[in-house]
């Protein structure tokens, strides 16, 4: 258990409304990340942080964007979300290497699932 | 061709069978190599890394082919338990455009 908690679990919105996802961690480590998961896609990186206040873009992240102001809290915010953004959302924490390194081995939070009407 | 590529099954095996799933890349470059475990509707949970030498945790056997360019997945003496869609993991040199999951090999073990 890598202590990892996301909040909320569930959650419908509707479009042009702003959405934040929180993912917690307890055990410190410095790299985590945002995927989403949906069906006939692999996992794709929203966006992943180095450490706090150090963010960086993944491969979607158009719409998203994301904070870090304290080592255990990564945000996810979609400013105005829309119907395409309907996923499930994954966080993850890295445990050592630095990010993508061959050394790097990713934990995943539960997951949020996110419906956008 | 698709970087990392699965065959999305279902694989429906009898208890007490052994099934194999394969994972092919197209970097040859890549680097490290994982399998990962998702059950419906839950979280993807690390199974085993894959090393160049091949490794085994129990009734899972890893092994990776650089010749051809796929990583496989043993499972032995196949468990209710085991249930579940097997994701691949491909890391290559390049930063964050260089992890590719996999979509996926769904096995379904049957009583």
């Amino acid at each position: 258990d890598a202590g990892i908690t996301q909040s909320p679990r569930h959650k419908v919105t509707e479009t042009g409304t702003p959405v934040t996802l929180r993912c917690h961690q307890t055990e410190n480590h410095r790299y985590m990340y945002w995927y989403r998961q949906d069906p006939g896609h692999g996992l794709r990186l929203i966006h992943y942080s180095y450490g706090v206040k150090d963010t960086d873009k993944g491969e979607v992240s158009d719409g998203y964007s994301v904070s870090r102001s304290k080592t255990e809290d990564f945000l996810l915010t979609l400013e105005s979300a829309t119907s395409s953004q309907t996923s499930v959302y994954f966080c993850a924490i890295g445990t050592s290497g630095g990010p993508f390194t061959s050394t790097d081995t990713q934990y995943f939070g539960p997951g949020t699932r996110l419906t956008v009407l | 061709r698709k970087e990392v590529e699965q065959d999305p099954g279902p694989f429906n095996v009898p208890e007490g069978a052994t099934v194999a799933f394969n994972c092919t890349y197209s970097n040859s470059a890549s680097q490290s190599f994982f399998w990962y475990r998702q059950d419906c509707r839950k979280e993807p949970k690390l199974l085993m890394s894959v090393y160049s030498s091949g490794n085994e945790d129990g009734r899972f056997t890893a092994q990776l082919n650089r010749a051809s360019q796929y990583i496989s997945l043993l499972i032995r003496d196949s468990k209710l338990s085991d249930s579940a869609t097997y994701l691949c993991v491909v890391k290559s040199p390049g930063g964050y455009q260089k992890v590719t999951f996999g979509t996926g090999t769904k096995l379904q073990v049957i009583p």
